[in-house]
């Protein structure tokens, strides 16, 4: 399985930036890195996606550094609204996994 | 655009029964789509990937002959838990590839159904 590996829970007050981080030491060479968000009884949604240095969309930016060994998801001032997990997916040289393996994800609790 | 719609959102049904799931892509074609199972407060888990015109290719673990999964068109996957126990019930969601993303294929985003809850009673 392709192997990622996020903070299992983070908090957050309003108005903050909120940064997540995701290791994923086996990216394949040719794969994106990919988030998503989900929210309590719904499919996963798509955030954003990249391959190296940064990409920023309206919704949230996305930083990977020179070795794409992690990735780390920004989200400027959140709001109660985007409590939710977040998943970060990719596919994984050593075991030959693609990108659609979720791993634990990280929880993100916006508090008022 | 991209979407991807499920039916039923929900369903309940009595052990020993089949249900069915079906899963469409509204705006564009899918040769493949995926189903994910997803059990309260764990991530999703891959099950299988559904191909159009030919047999789904089942994750380890998966049983095949419970997890029927039909690819008749390109719009449409279903999947039909069979002989449903208890430990069926779960969230099944279902998801296809956005079909115009810049990247390659195999990486393009996935776009997933709002997802069928199960309830085997």
């Amino acid at each position: 399985l392709a192997k990622t590996t996020q903070p299992i829970s983070m908090d957050s007050y309003e108005g903050q930036e909120v940064n997540i981080t995701c290791s994923h030491n086996n990216i394949a060479t040719n794969d994106y890195i990919t988030w998503y968000q989900q929210f309590p009884s719904q499919g996963p949604r798509f955030i954003i996606q990249g391959y190296k240095t940064k990409v920023t969309n309206e919704v949230a930016s996305l930083f990977i550094p020179a070795d794409r060994k992690s990735s780390t998801l920004s989200l400027p001032r959140v709001s109660l609204s985007d409590t939710a997990v977040y998943y970060c997916l990719v596919g994984d040289a050593q075991t030959g996994a693609n990108n659609l393996f979720f791993g634990t994800g990280t929880r993100l609790t916006v508090i008022p | 655009g991209a979407v991807v719609s499920q039916h039923p959102s929900w369903v309940i049904c009595k052990s020993g029964t089949s249900v069915k799931i079906e899963c469409r892509s509204l705006d564009f074609q899918a040769t493949t789509m995926f189903w994910y199972r997803q059990f309260p407060k764990q991530s999703l888990m891959l099950m299988a990937t559904s191909n159009e015109g030919s047999k789904a290719t089942y994750e380890q673990g998966v049983e095949k002959d419970k997890f029927l999964i039909n690819h008749a068109s390109l719009t449409l996957s279903t999947l039909t838990v069979t002989s449903a126990h208890p430990e069926d019930s779960s969230f099944y969601i279902c998801s296809a590839r956005d079909p115009i993303a810049p990247t390659s294929s195999y990486n393009s985003p996935l776009h997933f159904g709002n997802g069928t809850r199960l309830t085997v009673t």
